[in-house]
């Protein structure tokens, strides 16, 4: 598998603009999770979608940003419009859904998108 | 809600062993991660715990006592490509999925 696949891998916009993230899960996995990481912040978790639909978007950080899920192979997050706060590694994770306590389900992550907004 | 602490920073010299301290509380437990995140990397499993005691993979073990909030991550004999942030995650069992809450990692330098 070729696992998570994130595009761009860089993007340089200047404020105001529109920029949107893309986002390939593996194949067969349920779960998808976007995060933002900042020196400052950390990895943060901005919204995640179970089986296409958003479960969780409590971490968005305002209306500016929205994410979409249309089928099990891809995912977009927007923001509309950019500020330079934004600017940070944008990651895309995918897993299976939990099972017993013994199974890890462990979260896969794409190779990230790094954001600069001027 | 969830509250995860571990170092920012931890220095130690090749070959040497070393051990990173995570303390989590949650309102609720379904097991704890370990990641590995090289510079510029995206982060990488290391290991997973949900029972209490050790589990040993190669150079690394990892360690949880739930009744105390804690784990630890132990790294052996140290090589110079062992320098990278460590990063502690907890899944909390009362959510509706496979959400993780991460600590702020550890970054860690092995020196010569």
């Amino acid at each position: 598998d070729a696992g998570v696949i994130q595009s761009p891998r860089h993007e340089v916009t200047e404020m105001g603009q529109e920029v949107t993230l893309r986002c390939k899960p593996i194949s067969g996995h349920d779960y998808l999770f976007w995060y933002r990481q900042t020196m400052m912040r950390g990895l943060e978790l901005l919204i995640y979608f179970n089986n296409n639909v958003p479960i969780d978007d409590s971490g968005m950080p305002e209306d500016r940003f929205s994410a979409k899920m249309p089928n099990a192979s891809f995912s977009t997050l927007k923001i509309q419009p950019s500020e330079p706060r934004d600017s940070a590694v944008y990651f895309c994770a995918s897993s299976r859904t939990s099972g017993p306590l013994s199974s890890y389900n462990e979260q896969f992550f794409g190779p990230g998108t790094r954001l600069t907004v001027l | 809600g969830q509250n995860i602490d571990q170092p920012t920073e931890m220095t130690a010299t090749e070959g040497a062993i070393v051990q990173i301290n995570c303390t989590y509380q949650t309102s609720g437990f379904n097991g704890l991660f370990w990641y590995q995140q090289h510079a510029g990397e995206a982060p990488t499993f290391l290991s997973y715990n949900v029972l209490d005691g050790l589990e040993e993979k190669g150079r690394f073990s990892s360690f949880l006592s739930r009744s105390k909030g804690y784990s630890y991550l132990l790294l052996k004999e140290l090589q110079m490509k062992d320098s990278a942030s460590y990063l502690c995650a907890v899944r909390d069992s009362n959510n509706a999925g496979n959400m993780l809450t991460f600590g702020g990692g550890t970054r860690l330098m092995v020196k010569p």
